[in-house]
C-alpha cells in the first residue's frame, strides 16, 4: 500500500477555533511533511518530521503545531484559526530525507475558515 | 533561498500538439534533484519523473525532461498531447544534503479535442 491518507477531506472551522488535521501512512516512511497550498501559489512547506524530530519553517513557526505519536501518524494543529488559514493542506511522506527520494502525497484536506 | 519558476497559469492545447512546460530554478546546491509532479483532479499529486544528471534525458509515461545545469532548466515535454494529460503540473527542487522540497506554483495543462 503506497497511499497516504488524510482526514477529513473537507473541514469547516470558525475564526478563533482550533483545527486538527490527521495524516497517516503505512509505508514505514521516516519523513512526513505538511504543505499549505493556496490557489495559484506554490505548495508551501510548513513543517516536517524526520523520525521523531520536528522541524518547523521559520516563517510559520508560531502558527502551526504538530505531533507524531508513532511512525504512521502525523497531525497538524492550528490553535486559533484565522481567515488566512483557508487553504488546501497536503500531507506527504518520503522514505527518508535523501535528495532523490520522492514524496508520496495524500489527497489533501481543504480547510475553510469562516 | 532556493526557488522554482514555472510557466504560469494555464496552458491550453489541442490534442495531438506537442507539450512544453517550462521550469527554471535557482539553488545554492551544485547537485540538486529536479522533479515533476502531476496532480490529476480528485487524485493525489504523484511523481512523474525526476533527475539529477546533467544533460541526460529522463522519460516516463510519454513525458520527458532533461536537466540542464548550465541554464538551470528542467522543462517538461511530450511529443503529442492527449486529453488525459489535462492536469496540474508542478516542478520541484531538492538540494543534495537538504531536506526541503521547493515547488513552483504549478502549470495547469488543459488539452481539448
Amino acid at each position: 500500500d503506497t497511499t497516504v491518507k488524510q482526514n477529513p477531506r473537507y473541514k469547516l472551522a470558525r475564526v478563533g477555533k482550533p483545527v486538527n488535521l490527521i495524516c497517516s501512512q503505512t509505508m514505514n516512511h521516516d519523513t512526513m511533511y505538511w504543505y499549505q497550498k493556496k490557489p495559484n501559489q506554490a505548495p508551501k512547506l510548513l513543517l516536517f518530521y524526520y523520525d521523531k524530530i520536528l522541524n518547523r519553517e521559520a516563517d510559520t513557526f508560531e502558527k502551526f503545531q504538530s505531533s507524531r505519536p508513532n511512525n504512521s501518524f502525523c497531525s497538524l494543529y492550528i490553535g486559533s484559526a484565522g481567515l488566512e488559514y483557508s487553504a488546501m493542506y497536503l500531507c506527504a511522506s518520503s522514505r527518508d530525507r535523501a535528495a532523490n527520494e520522492r514524496l508520496f502525497f495524500g489527497h489533501g484536506t481543504k480547510l475553510s475558515v469562516l | 533561498g532556493d526557488s522554482v519558476t514555472q510557466t504560469e497559469g494555464l496552458v491550453t492545447l489541442t490534442e495531438g500538439l506537442p507539450v512544453m512546460l517550462n521550469c527554471t530554478y535557482q539553488t545554492i546546491y551544485s547537485n540538486p534533484f529536479l522533479f515533476w509532479y502531476v496532480h490529476y483532479l480528485n487524485e493525489s499529486p504523484r511523481l512523474l519523473l525526476k533527475s539529477s544528471t546533467d544533460n541526460k534525458r529522463t522519460e516516463h509515461q510519454g513525458f520527458h525532461a532533461t536537466l540542464h545545469k548550465s541554464s538551470s532548466s528542467f522543462h517538461l515535454q511530450k511529443s503529442s498531447a492527449q486529453l488525459s494529460d489535462s492536469a496540474l503540473y508542478y516542478c520541484a527542487l531538492k538540494g543534495t544534503g537538504g531536506y526541503k522540497v521547493v515547488f513552483g506554483s504549478g502549470t495547469r495543462l488543459l488539452v481539448s479535442p
